[in-house]
């Protein structure tokens, strides 16, 4: 069975500082893919990344990271330079990948209310 | 383009009612799936649909189901409600095709349902 652990529950930072999300997973598959996505007060999940489990090139966008280490498990998200519009909760999710290589089928984590104060 | 559309937003049932939820998905996109988000399990994936076909389930009991027409379209029906059921009620949308997208999903604003 698939599993993702966000230890972190909520996490408050002050403006411009850096934070770091952290995510678990676990997954006896040998293909498969890792996310993550923002919730806003407004309810939407917003897409950030997709990763999947043959590349563990670490990534930026912006004021945004991630590090992907299969060694560990690990799929953490760091915001640079933190700003009050990142205040939402973030969702770290994993999907297997199905033979039809579409799958709609995540596993999210709890979840992890950012607070950033000015 | 228009994104993923949910309707209604918010409403409130009462226990052993029966309530059906709407969702537009991108125009385009052939899948379509639902996810139930409550405070205590947080999201949970209740199933898919392709091309008016379910393609995946998640473990929910047989009160929970869902259908989708040929535009795409899809509706979710909760029959026999439980309070436990009280949960924003999540759509997503995606093309759905094999080595397409996987996993990037559209999700709607959601329905919240409130059960009384």
């Amino acid at each position: 069975a698939q599993k993702v652990t966000q230890a972190q529950t909520e996490i408050s930072v002050v403006e411009k500082e850096d934070v770091t999300l952290d995510c678990v997973y676990e997954t006896r598959d040998t293909t498969y893919y890792l996310f993550w996505y923002k919730q806003p007060p407004s309810g939407e999940l917003v897409f950030l990344i997709r990763r999947n489990s043959f590349d563990e090139q670490n990534e930026i966008s912006g004021r945004y990271s991630w590090n992907f280490q299969k060694s560990t498990s690990s799929f953490n998200f760091t915001i640079t330079a933190s700003q009050v519009v990142d205040s939402a909760v973030y969702f770290c999710a994993l999907s297997e990948a199905a033979d039809t290589g579409a799958n709609s089928k995540l596993t999210f984590g709890k979840g992890i209310t950012l607070s950033v104060r000015p | 383009k228009a994104g993923v559309t949910q309707t209604p937003r918010y409403l409130i049932k009462t226990r052993g009612q029966q309530v059906t939820l709407s969702c537009s998905p991108i125009s385009g996109h052939r899948s379509v799936s639902w996810y139930q988000q409550t405070p205590g399990q947080g999201l949970q994936f209740l199933f898919e649909y392709f091309s008016e076909t379910q393609r995946n389930k998640g473990n929910f009991p047989g009160r929970f189901s869902g259908r989708q027409f040929s535009n795409s379209r899809s509706e979710m029906n909760v029959s026999t409600l439980e309070l436990g059921d009280s949960a924003l009620y999540l759509c997503a949308s995606s093309l759905g095709l094999a080595g397409g997208n996987t996993g990037e999903l559209f999700f709607g604003e959601g329905s919240r349902l409130t059960v009384l």
